[in-house]
């Protein structure tokens, strides 16, 4: 079963751009999460989808936007980069099976404001 | 809201040795889980163990175990017969129950396991 795969794997961008990052999930899974990953920060979520719906959101403002679609994937934009939105943005997706909670990570997509 | 706690930034094991890494956690639910996660140096978060706070037993994955204390808010990893594969950041994790809530998980800061040969 293939995994969780996040595209592109490295972006740069200009401050003042915006970014679209997109996941899919494993087949079946139907939660995609996102997170963002920086060294000082450390990982914070950032949004769950569920079914086409945001069913939670972290912290982040309103320039960290997302939207899933019917076939599970997932994208994920930030509009008006700002120099500390470089970061690795990881996306999970999980499934509960007979009762076990399975979420899994892709690779991540890292961003490089400049 | 949650809190995870890894107070560990660092440790080192030698290579076959037994390693353990600590996490607590602040919550006031009582049905949870609790991860812990591999990541190394590809970046690839890798699931190493999970343990549903109902269960009393401890989880247990071929060479890694975790001691669960509930009533302490513990859950600290042990890996046996350290390999130089293991070296990587880990990172505790929790996440709420029951299953159809949200999937939102809150991370320790982590901690970085060196594995010296």
């Amino acid at each position: 079963k293939a995994g969780v795969t996040q595209t592109p794997r490295y972006l740069i961008k200009t401050r003042g751009q915006q970014v679209t990052l997109s996941c899919s999930p494993i087949s079946g899974h139907r939660s995609v999460s996102w997170y963002q990953q920086t060294p000082g920060q450390g990982l914070q979520f950032l949004f769950e989808y569920f079914s086409e719906t945001q069913r939670n959101k972290g912290n982040f403002p309103g320039r960290f936007s997302g939207r899933q679609f019917s076939n599970s994937r997932s994208e994920m934009n930030v509009s008006t980069l700002e120099l500390g939105d470089s970061a690795l943005y990881l996306c999970a997706s999980s499934l509960v099976r007979e009762g076990v909670y399975e979420q899994y990570f892709g690779p991540g997509t890292r961003l490089t404001v400049t | 809201a949650q809190t995870v706690t890894q107070s560990q930034p660092e440790m080192s094991v030698q290579e076959a040795e037994t390693v353990t890494l600590s996490c607590t956690y602040d919550t006031s639910e009582s049905d949870y889980y609790l991860f812990w996660y591999k990541q190394p140096p590809s970046r690839q978060m890798i699931l190493v163990i999970r343990q549903e706070a109902y269960k009393q037993q401890n989880a247990t994955e071929n060479r890694f175990s975790v001691n669960f204390q509930k009533a302490a808010k513990s859950f600290s990893l042990k890996i046996s017969d350290s390999q130089l594969g293991d070296a990587a950041m880990y990172f505790c994790a929790y996440r709420s129950a029951p299953s159809g809530a949200n999937s939102k998980l809150t991370f320790g800061k982590g901690i970085t396991l060196s594995v010296r040969p």
